[in-house]
């Protein structure tokens, strides 16, 4: 399985709800991350968790809430987002360690997120 | 730190022609380099890297690109594109050997549309 699979794959939300994005992989990856991506831009990175642990949280406001609940598992919690928070949401994961084979990472198909 | 640059951000190019998309990066150590293609509403799936050993690098639907340490280039080539190739092309770079888990810093991108 070389999948990173991504739910939901839309999501429309209202500024004060409360919502979360789930990301799962099987490939013993034991890093994952969380890119923001706007429309004709790159992807921005927001958190990487190395072995379960937050090793990156690249000033991301706290209304974005990262959780890995175990190896294969990563959450983003959502709360009182604004409208310009309308992204597509993309996560990846890829093997840790020295060597170099290890570098790759392999994307979901993303979560197209609209705040209304 | 290091810095991606996409030289063009739009490619139009004819069916069957080839085409060349130009990258250059600038780093103070060893880097690991990819290419991804993004289709429409899709995540990112990775074209071909080069993390070490031969130059020229051969990767998916026929796509090659040749690493030039002195140039700090990395430009992806096809000799022959079909519609279906039409995409965001981004250019990545991470540091080598960092034994953690590793940040992609992504080029602008460059939109390939192939005209039949």
């Amino acid at each position: 399985d070389t999948e990173v699979t991504q739910t939901p794959k839309h999501l429309v939300m209202g500024m004060t709800n409360k919502k979360s994005l789930k990301c799962e992989q099987h490939m013993g990856h034991r890093a994952m991350y969380w890119y923001k991506q706007k429309a004709k831009k790159p992807p921005e990175l927001m958190f990487v968790y190395s072995y379960e642990k937050l090793s990156i949280n690249e000033s991301v406001p706290s209304r974005f809430s990262p959780e890995c609940p175990n190896s294969s598992l990563l959450n983003l919690h959502l709360h009182a987002l604004q409208p310009e928070d309308s992204a597509l949401y993309l996560c990846a994961s890829s093997q840790e360690g020295r060597w170099s084979s290890y570098n790759e990472q392999f994307f979901g198909p993303g979560t197209r997120l609209t705040v209304l | 730190a290091q810095s991606v640059t996409q030289l063009d951000s739009q490619v139009p190019v004819f069916e069957e022609a080839p085409v060349e998309l130009r990258c250059n990066y600038s780093s103070s150590v060893s880097v690991y380099l990819f290419w991804y293609v993004q289709y429409p509403n899709q995540g990112l799936q990775l074209l071909l890297k080069y993390l070490s050993g031969s130059t020229l690098v051969k990767g998916i639907n026929g796509f090659e690109a040749e690493f030039n340490k002195s140039q700090t280039s990395f430009h992806l080539r096809k000799p022959s594109v079909h519609i279906s190739d039409t995409a965001e092309y981004f250019c990545a770079v991470s540091e080598a050997h960092s034994g953690s888990a590793r940040q992609l810093t992504f080029g602008s991108g460059t939109q390939l549309t192939v005209l039949p």
